[in-house]
């Protein structure tokens, strides 16, 4: 089975500080993605990556980097964390743009729980 | 980024009742599919559909793409408890891989 691991399940930070959310998926799979989900409004994506060192941005990518150094592991960086950020942060991964199929689609890790105070 | 429009945002329903749910946007989906997310997880894939008009079952659940390739619906025969969760429709407009977009959700609460 792909799994897809998340560092921590609960975070609290306090505003300013620099927030590293880690993200890891075992299935080699070339695609990876970090959302955020918030009451009311679905799952949001913030930033995505198509390959090693590739990064392109989401619907909400302001106050977010990424980085994605090896294939199995895409980074999420708050570089000051803001109370606005306090959410639920999710990653997903899947295998690659050319495949079709219930099996190519996108697998989500367990979501990181991040509050900001 | 364009959302999907879900409905309903959520459900109260008794032990064995039948529910429905949809989405619907503007703009043409190549791909829709439903995630459930249980309490505390991640969300996980129930159902994918690829062409226009396809109706695909997996167990008492049952999605359908629309013929406009505009919407899709959910619908989940005799709900038990374990269905409570929220439930997500996503759609593609792009290649296979490529970015989804989803729907706002629907929670659902099964009372036994």
């Amino acid at each position: 089975d792909v799994k897809v691991t998340q560092s921590s399940r609960y975070l609290v930070k306090r505003t300013g500080e620099k927030v590293f959310l880690e993200c890891v998926q075992d299935m080699d799979h070339e695609n990876m993605f970090w959302y955020r989900q918030d009451p009311g409004l679905g799952l949001r994506l913030i930033y995505f990556s198509y390959d090693v060192k590739m990064k392109e941005k989401g619907d909400i990518p302001e106050g977010y980097s990424v980085s994605r150094e090896k294939k199995e592991r895409f980074s999420l960086i708050l570089e000051s964390a803001s109370t606005n950020q306090t959410s639920m942060y999710l990653c997903a991964s899947s295998k690659s743009v050319l495949l079709a199929g219930g099996d190519n689609e996108q697998f989500f890790g367990p979501g990181t729980r991040l509050t900001v105070l | 980024g364009q959302q999907l429009n879900q409905s309903p945002q959520s459900m109260f329903i008794q032990e064995g009742e039948d529910v429905s749910m949809n989405c619907t946007s503007s703009s043409i989906f190549n791909t829709w599919l439903w995630y459930k997310q249980d309490p505390g997880e991640g969300p996980v894939l129930l159902i994918a559909l690829y062409k226009a008009g396809e109706l695909t079952s997996n167990g008492r659940l049952t999605a359908q793409f629309g013929i406009t390739r505009k919407d899709s619906f959910l619908n989940i025969s005799a709900s038990i408890p374990s269905d409570v969760g929220i439930y997500f429709c996503a759609g593609r407009r792009g290649t296979s891989g490529s970015r989804l977009t989803f729907g706002e959700g629907t929670q659902l609460t099964v009372n036994p």
